[in-house]
């Protein structure tokens, strides 16, 4: 029930090309989404996060799914490029509950020219 | 400088040996954290201390340790390392009231 799946594994896409992750969960408490970005020999960073209270967020080129009734989320990169390239993990957390963030698996982005 | 510092970034050793990661940030937050990154398994935690004299059990905290010797310094410790401990470690902090994790650049471990 604590578990956050991910797909896919990996992902390669195309210059200006639309980048689509998913990601789904079991427990019904979770009401904070973030997704991290993480590049080769860097730490995760924060990208973008949602609350179930929106179907909804855009920031620039990525936008935030959220579904609650499947209890899934997707995170879309517009225009990618190559500068997107990174790993992408999706993660759920009960938001006053910091020792309880579940992350997935990662997804690898390859943005080509 | 790093709001969060790992060292060492690369470590080598062999089976048995007793191994400290240590990490230090200047962000002023109470909330530290260990985290372990295999692929395919995401980020799992290991301890994670709320301050200086509280420290809390992780999701895989078998054959790890920590210590938490001031506000801004939080180690994790192998006593007696194991080959299926080698792994990407981090270090993270977070501020109460925002659920935002800060990354430090990992240490990598390898256990022969």
């Amino acid at each position: 029930q604590q578990q956050v799946k991910q797909s896919p594994q990996s992902l390669i896409v195309q210059k200006g090309g639309i980048s689509i992750i998913n990601c789904a969960y079991e427990n019904t408490a979770f009401d904070y989404f973030p997704w991290y970005q993480q590049f080769p020999g860097k730490g995760p960073a924060l990208l973008i996060a949602i609350r179930p209270d929106v179907s909804e967020k855009k920031e620039g080129r990525f936008t935030i799914s959220f579904n609650k009734s499947a209890k899934q989320f997707s995170l879309h990169i517009m225009d990618s490029q190559p500068g997107d390239s990174a790993t992408y993990f999706c993660a759920a957390s009960v938001e006053t509950s910091y020792d309880k963030v579940i992350f997935g698996p990662g997804t690898s982005l390859s943005v080509i020219p | 400088d790093a709001d969060v510092t790992q060292t060492p970034r690369n470590r080598i050793t062999k089976t048995g040996k007793r191994i400290m990661l240590e990490c230090s940030q200047t962000k002023g937050h109470d909330r530290m954290y260990w985290y372990r990154q295999d692929p395919g398994l995401g980020l799992r935690l290991i301890y994670y201390s709320f301050d200086v004299k509280d420290i809390n059990k992780g999701e895989i905290s078998d054959g790890y340790s920590v210590s938490r010797q001031a506000q801004a310094k939080f180690s994790l410790s192998l006593e007696s390392a194991i080959p299926n401990q080698t792994a990407l470690y981090f270090c993270a902090t977070s501020e109460p009231g925002a659920n935002v994790l800060t990354f430090g650049a990992g240490s990598r471990l390898t256990v022969l």
